[in-house]
């Protein structure tokens, strides 16, 4: 079975400010790792995927993320965060199940 | 993004009532999904249909009814839901290429409330 854990439920950041925000997985296969970001009242969008080669992956708005299979980790990162950034986000894996399985996703609150 | 369309975007419901959710995939995909987005729970996946055939059923109740007429569309009907049944109810699409590499795209899903 595949799980995801996302550890912090609330990220509060300063705008300009780095950020990142952790994914851990379990599977005992291999994985297929994305982030989706959602914005209030709207659907999921794709910032970025692992599925091989480089472990470290760009994704669109400035993000990404770094593959680490012995720490089963797949964190996202932003050097810089923006007001526009406040979003939920969730990280979620799929083995082979055809869909994809969630994390319960970090809200973050980018601050003035 | 307008890839994924579903309808309606706000939906409130009696106990008795029967409804549909509509979700309409523009981007030539042939694999469509269903989820469900609860207050403080992961998304959870609800159906999965590929080439217009369900190949996942996730254990969901007999009140929620999937249909798939053409790999375009996709459709949940709805009849005697419970007060827990209120979500975000999430359509996604994908292109089959290799299993667990296709990305999903995600509507803006529809926010359902059963009184």
């Amino acid at each position: 079975a595949q799980s995801v854990t996302q550890l912090d439920s609330q990220v509060p950041v300063f705008e300009e400010a780095p950020v990142e925000l952790r994914c851990n997985y379990s599977s005992s296969v291999s994985v297929y790792l994305f982030w989706y970001v959602q914005y209030p009242n709207q659907g999921l969008q794709l910032l970025l995927k692992y599925l091989s080669g480089s472990t470290l992956v760009k994704g669109i708005n400035g993000f990404e993320a770094e593959f680490n299979k012995s720490q089963t980790s797949f964190h996202l990162r932003k050097p810089s965060v923006h007001i526009s950034d406040t979003a939920e986000y969730f990280c979620a894996v799929n083995t082979g199940r055809r869909a994809l399985t969630f994390g319960s996703g970090t809200r973050l609150q980018v601050q003035p | 993004e307008t890839g994924v369309t579903q309808t309606p975007r706000h939906l409130v419901m009696g106990m008795t009532n029967k409804k549909s959710l509509k979700c309409e995939q523009h981007l030539g995909h042939n694999a469509m999904y269903w989820y469900k987005q609860s207050a403080k729970k992961p998304l959870e996946l609800m159906f999965v249909y590929n080439f217009k055939e369900q190949t996942e059923n996730n254990s969901v109740p007999s009140r929620f009814s999937p249909e798939c007429p053409n790999s375009s569309h996709l459709f949940l009907h709805l009849h005697t839901l419970q007060p827990e049944d209120s979500a975000l109810y999430l359509c996604a699409s994908s292109q089959v290429v290799r299993a667990s590499q296709e990305t999903q795209y995600f509507g803006p899903g529809t926010r359902l409330l059963v009184l």
